[in-house]
């Protein structure tokens, strides 16, 4: 089984849907992220969180929220979608110790999200 | 502040030949740098990385990089091209043991091996 598994892995929706998008992890990682990927523009980081209690804005924050319920679970809300949000959605994970372990992140299959 | 400047979006080589992927980075401390790799409808999978143990570094499938920092230069190599290597590959830089924990992604090379 996938170490970071993320729902849906597809999903096409309308202008004003709230969306989330979903990402679980059975590595035992505390920190987590969301990336979005858009053509030629590589990845850029949404928002992550080091913990349950920790949760912190990315590069592009604004339009999305997320929730961290548990050490293995990390959501991004897409509260009222718009079409320029239409991206590929990375979930990663890295661990909590120090130097390049702690920098290694770990990433899941995407989520392909289409806003019409 | 740190950056990463992929030269080339799309590269095409030959299969058998030798594939170079150009990374340059900026950082205001020693860095760690990291290549993945992201093959179609996939997630990223890490390639390889430099910790500022040797200064070259080896990773899966063939591929290796050298760490030179009077050209701040993190280029990915390998002698001779799959046709399974064609993906897209991304290099990445964090502040090393700073405490900027953050990957900063460059915007990616396609590489496209051609039979």
């Amino acid at each position: 089984d996938a170490d970071v598994t993320q729902t849906p892995r597809n999903r096409i929706t309308k202008t004003g849907k709230r969306i989330m998008l979903e990402c679980s992890q059975t590595k035992g990682h505390d920190r987590m992220y969301w990336y979005r990927q858009d053509p030629g523009l590589g990845l850029r980081l949404i928002y992550y969180s080091f913990d349950v209690k920790d949760i912190n804005k990315g590069e592009i924050s604004d339009g999305y929220s997320v929730s961290r319920q548990a050490q293995a679970k990390f959501s991004l809300s897409l509260e009222s979608a718009i079409p320029n949000q239409t991206a590929l959605y990375f979930c990663a994970t890295s661990d909590r110790t120090s130097g390049a372990v702690r920098d290694t992140q770990y990433f899941g299959p995407g989520t392909r999200l289409t806003v019409l | 502040a740190q950056s990463v400047t992929q030269l080339g979006s799309h590269v095409s080589v030959s299969e058998g030949a030798l594939v170079l992927l150009r990374c340059n980075y900026s950082s205001s401390v020693p860095p760690y740098l990291f290549w993945y790799v992201q093959y179609p409808n996939q997630g990223l999978q890490l390639l390889l990385k430099y910790t500022s143990a040797a200064t070259l570094v080896k990773g899966i499938n063939g591929f290796e990089a050298e760490f030179k920092k009077s050209e701040t230069s993190f280029h990915l190599t390998k002698p001779s091209a799959h046709m399974s290597d064609a993906a897209e590959y991304f290099c990445a830089v964090s502040a090393g043991g700073g405490s900027n924990y953050k990957l900063t992604f460059g915007k990616g090379t396609l590489l496209t091996v051609n039979p």
